[in-house]
Order: C-alpha cells, then structure tokens, then sequence
C-alpha cells in the first residue's frame, strides 16, 4: 500500500540552526500537509499546501517557518533559527483531494531541539 | 476557535468486549470527521472516516455521526489487545484549506 515517507527519523539540532524536514507524500495526491505533536499534547496543524503555494496555515506557522516543494516527489518543511519549544513530532501528509478526502500520516520526525 | 473534546480516558475494557470512544465538536460548519489510531510514539493511522449523519460500519468498527448534536462516536466491536492505543478524532471544515483540527485523543486499554 503506497505510503508517505519521512527522513529523517530523528533530527537532534543546536538551538538557532536552521533544519530541513522532509517528506515524500504518496505519489498521486495533490495535497500536502504538516503538522506537529509535543509531547503528551494534542496533533497541531501548521500548514497545508496545494499547487505549490500555501493554502492554509496556523498561527504557529509564522516567518521562521516555509515550505517547498522542490521537485515532483519531494515535499518539505525548513524552520529557520530553531527554538527550544520546536521540539517536536513533526508529521507530514498527504491527500487526493479535499473535503471528505482523508489525510494519510508519515510515520513522523523526531526534532530535538538542545 | 475551534474545539474538539475527547475523554483522555484510559477506557479499559476486557477482550471481546465493545468499546464506546466519543467526540464533541464546537464548530457547526465542520463537515468530515475521522477517526485515527494512534500507537505510542507513532503516527496518526486512519481508521475510519464519516461526513454523513448516522452509522458507517466497516469490519468490527462503527462510527457514528449526530450533526445536531455535535457529536461523532467510535464503538469498537470484539475489543482486541492490539487495539489498545490512543484514539484520535479529527475535524475538517473544508473551506479552511482542508485542516484537520483534532482532540486530544481517548487511551484505550483491552485486558486479556
């Protein structure tokens, strides 16, 4: 069953360096999606994205945030000057339309943030 | 601002029971409502989707949507160990660029 891909698993990184995350979403789908767990706390949107521009994002998605998609498979997530408070489970998706479509999740990337 | 509740739980039911989860939801014009597990330190897995008041069966699960009462349910037939995990209900509203806003999730623990 197609799936979508994240690398890396883990991201452990200096607090005020940049890190890029990044996801392959499942091959036919046009909609892309991230979104982030704390840990012990709730999924968190951050953004959407649909024919290469930003189609929806919360207000934890601010300027130190973008998104990209830089090729036809690759789909990905680059915080700027990192935070302590970014460490996070960061959780890209991916749909075949909106609506009733649903999300499926990638299995998610680790960032800690020292 | 947009709220989704759920019982953090856990709801511990013995094996081969039914377990009952539930969601209450704040936004009137939410319109898609998914049910995800999710095992500790993994990702959201879609079990179940419905956007239509009423039931949706498929294998030993069953959603149950109440447009009016603001209010989706997820029963879990013939509880198995394995399906002990958290239990996460997500709302879309689709003109909001298609986000997913989710609860905090219901720990649901199946003794053998």
């Amino acid at each position: 069953e197609p799936e979508v891909t994240q690398t890396p698993s883990h991201q452990v990184t200096q607090m005020g360096q940049e890190v890029i995350l990044r996801c392959v979403p499942i091959s036919n789908h046009l909609y892309f999606y991230w979104y982030r767990q704390i840990l012990g706390q709730k999924v968190e949107f951050l953004v959407s994205f649909y024919n290469n521009e930003i189609s929806e994002k919360s207000e934890i998605f601010d300027d130190q945030f973008s998104v990209e998609r830089p090729d036809g498979s690759n789909f990905t997530l680059k915080i700027r000057s990192t935070k302590l408070e970014d460490s996070a489970m960061y959780f890209c998706a991916s749909s075949d339309g909106q609506g009733d479509r649903p999300q499926h999740f990638g299995d998610g990337t680790r960032l800690s943030i020292l | 601002q947009k709220e989704v509740e759920q019982n953090s739980g856990p709801l511990s039911v013995p094996e081969g029971a039914i377990a009952s989860l539930n969601c209450t939801y704040s936004d009137r014009v939410s319109q898609s409502f998914f049910w995800y597990r999710q095992y500790s330190g993994k990702s959201p897995e879609l079990i179940m989707s419905i956007y239509s008041n009423g039931d949706k069966e498929d294998g030993r699960f069953t959603a149950q949507l109440n447009k009016a009462s603001q209010y989706v349910s997820l029963l879990i037939r013939d509880s198995q160990p394995s399906d002990s995990a958290t239990y996460l209900c997500a709302v879309n509203v689709w003109d909001a660029g298609n986000m997913l806003t989710f609860g905090g999730g219901t720990r649901l623990m199946v003794k053998p």
